[in-house]
């Protein structure tokens, strides 16, 4: 166990749903992170919490939201989802500053159908 | 544009052989960098980090390089295992607000 947690594991939603994922992490950690994961492709990084203070990728559509209620928890809000939105998506966390690594959770896979 | 770059998409070698994994960036400087295993269906996790002051760094069978003249970093892995198979990933620590910005991965799979 990294000590980041995400659940669910697996999720199967249709383009019209509504469905969060969420991560915690038990670290004590002041930053958290989502990436999306796709076939071939980088790590993207989506969205930063870090000492309260949120940055996104201006890249992300606004059919992602995040939500970040306390340093420990991370909620990623999913609507109107596309199929190519399917892709592993994994929460990190860190202690915010040089000579840190990420934990990762095991990740969301998610399939838009 | 910035880009990180891993040799390669998949890289087979012999048990015991050394394997080694390329990371190429341009257009960064990053103050530290790190090497990280993500197995299938799982999330990464941090093997090793190396400062941008630091030439080689080593922990059991791994170690690793890094010249920031060349832009490059190395990873081996000596006397490698069937259980050393995996996708390897770099990842620059550029200590700004997009903090870990990752390569692609080298899937390596080391064969018995």
């Amino acid at each position: 166990e990294t000590g980041v947690t995400q659940t669910p594991r697996h999720l199967v939603m249709g383009m019209t749903n509504k469905k969060s994922l969420k991560c915690e992490q038990h670290l004590g950690h002041n930053a958290m992170y989502w990436y999306k994961q796709s076939a071939k492709k980088p790590l993207e990084l989506m969205f930063v919490y870090s000492l309260e203070e949120r940055v996104e990728n201006n890249s992300v559509p606004s059919r992602f939201s995040p939500e970040c209620p306390n340093s420990s928890h991370l909620f990623l809000h999913l609507h109107t989802l596309q199929p190519e939105d399917s892709a592993l998506y994994l929460c990190a966390s860190s202690q915010q500053g040089l000579n840190t690594e990420a934990f990762f959770g095991q990740g969301t896979r998610l399939t838009v159908v | 544009s910035q880009k990180i770059e891993q040799n390669s998409e998949a890289l087979n070698i012999q048990e015991g052989k050394t394997a080694t994994l390329t990371c190429n960036y341009t257009n960064y400087s990053p103050a530290y960098l790190q090497w990280y295993r993500q197995d299938p269906g799982r999330g990464p996790v941090f093997l090793l980090l190396i400062r941008e002051n630091e030439k080689e760094k080593r922990k059991e069978r791994l170690k690793v390089t890094f010249d920031t003249t060349l832009k490059q970093s190395l990873f081996h892995i000596t006397a490698s295992q069937p259980a050393d198979s995996a996708t390897y990933l770099c990842a620059l620590d550029t200590g700004g607000t997009y903090k870990y910005i990752f390569g692609t991965g080298t899937r390596l799979k080391v064969l018995a």
